[in-house]
């Protein structure tokens, strides 16, 4: 199975500022023949299932704000809130759907908090 | 609206069997993929079973094989989850989710809200 590891675990960010989140995975989820990374973001609150946020690494999900945005390529991947909200206090997973089926694997998840 | 309404959790004792049953309207269910995911008390997302748009496709993770079985009925609109010999680390909310696809995608865009089974004697 394709291992997914996330950092940080968790970090505290102030209102209004960046947060970065970052995802590597143990082998590649590009597949050539599409050109797409099969790389998922989900956003999980307390008490809540997760949310769909970003899929082929980048494109965000109808309905998620714009500060959201996905980057990355290969292996090595970024959730990235543009100027964190008070809303955006939550657990946030990624998760390879390469070439599936297959299993389907998340991250350890990273808890984003206001400092 | 999308709506996923798992139930059938509760408490078992080690060695037993539970089935669990998600509800599935809003939108046309045999078009459908659907999957389970588990998430122990505190922990992370573990993916454990997809089902194609009509059942005649399925795919568990290693974890589970031969102890879970998934299902579904068309004219019920309704997913399963048949689980045997549980253990202790089974215990766990379950989500179903549905997959973007009919055979499957491998994205979970709609979730339920997770029904609990704990795992004890």
């Amino acid at each position: 199975d394709i291992v997914m590891t996330q950092s940080p675990d968790s970090l505290a960010v102030s209102l209004g500022e960046r947060a970065t989140i970052n995802c590597k995975s143990s082998q590649s989820v590009l597949y050539s023949s599409n050109n797409k990374n099969y790389l998922a973001w989900y956003q999980q609150k307390p008490g809540q299932p997760p949310k769909l946020l970003i899929y082929w690494a980048s494109t965000r999900e109808s309905g998620v704000p714009d500060r959201f945005s996905g980057s990355g390529s290969g292996t090595d991947f970024t959730l990235t809130i543009s100027s964190l909200q008070a809303e955006d206090v939550a657990v946030y997973y990624c998760q390879q759907y390469y070439r599936t089926p297959r299993a389907l694997t998340f991250g350890g998840g990273t808890k984003v908090e206001i400092k | 609206q999308v709506q996923l309404v798992e139930s059938g959790g509760g408490v078992v004792q080690p060695g037993r069997s539970l089935r669990l049953s998600c509800a599935a309207s809003g939108f046309t269910f045999s078009s459908y993929a659907v999957h389970w995911v588990r998430q122990a008390p505190g922990k992370g997302l573990e993916w454990l079973a997809v089902i194609s748009h009509d059942g005649t496709n399925t795919y568990y993770a290693d974890s589970v094989k031969g102890r879970f079985t998934i299902s579904r009925d068309n004219s019920k609109n309704t997913l399963y989850l048949q689980m045997h010999s549980l253990r202790a680390e089974d215990t766990a909310v379950y989500y179903c989710a549905r997959d973007p696809g009919s055979t499957w995608v491998g994205l979970l865009d709609y979730w339920g809200q997770g029904t609990l089974v704990t795992v004890s004697s």
